[in-house]
């Protein structure tokens, strides 16, 4: 059974600092990794897309990929009110598993 | 570019009812998706389509869940009979394809079910 971990949350993080969301995956054989933002009532829209080992950096976003151990996170920098959501991470190899995501909530 | 349609948004039945769920995908995308997701959980896929055929169905509950794709564009994801259980939130997604590294799934609106 491919499982894909994410702490449940929720995580709570002061307006201007950095939010770390962690996700760890069970199949080593996965090749490519996505992080989905799920606002309350809304479906998920994807914001991060990583598929090598290192950073990758998109705006106040940065995805984190470590193969070896298994493990991929999300940076968001100087989180905003707006930043408030479930954040999801979801994980391919020949199909995409889901973790149960994250729920983030940005103190002002 | 229009986006990922679903209808109705809204569906409240009694146990052993059915309900029908129609889903239309970003025009060209090659690849549907009918997820299920109960609150607080991620989604769960049900059935995967490329195209008119089905690529992956092994977490659909045959017994009582169906659906099909004809002519490879719009879906239906139907219900019968429905369980108390079954109430969650069914989102369709579309893809332009599920091969590779990156395949973006664009969402619809989802439609929420409860099941009294």
């Amino acid at each position: 059974q491919k499982e894909v971990e994410q702490n449940s949350g929720p995580l709570s993080v002061p307006e201007g600092a950095i939010a770390s969301l962690n996700c760890t995956y069970s199949d080593r054989g996965s090749q490519s990794f996505f992080w989905y933002r799920q606002y309350s009532g809304k479906s998920p829209e994807l914001i991060m897309f990583i598929y090598s080992n290192g950073d990758k950096e998109d705006g106040r976003f940065t995805a984190q990929l470590n193969k070896a151990s298994q493990y991929v996170s999300l940076l968001i920098r100087d989180s905003q009110p707006s930043d408030s959501a479930t954040y999801l991470c979801a994980v391919k190899d020949y199909q995409l598993i889901w973790g149960a995501g994250t729920k983030l909530i940005i103190k002002p | 570019e229009a986006g990922v349609a679903q209808s109705p948004r809204y569906k409240i039945i009694e146990k052993r009812q059915s309900v029908a769920f129609w889903c239309n995908p970003i025009s060209g995308h090659a690849t549907l998706y009918w997820y299920q997701q109960i609150l607080g959980q991620g989604p769960k896929l049900l059935i995967q389509f490329q195209n008119n055929g089905v690529v992956d169905d092994s977490q659909l509950p045959k017994d009582r869940f169906s659906a099909e794709r004809l002519k490879g564009v719009d879906s239906t994801l139907k219900i019968q009979p429905a369980k108390l259980e079954d109430s969650a939130v069914y989102l369709c997604a579309s893809s332009l394809g599920s091969g590779g590294l990156y395949n973006e799934q664009f969402f619809g609106p989802g439609t929420r079910l409860t099941v009294l």
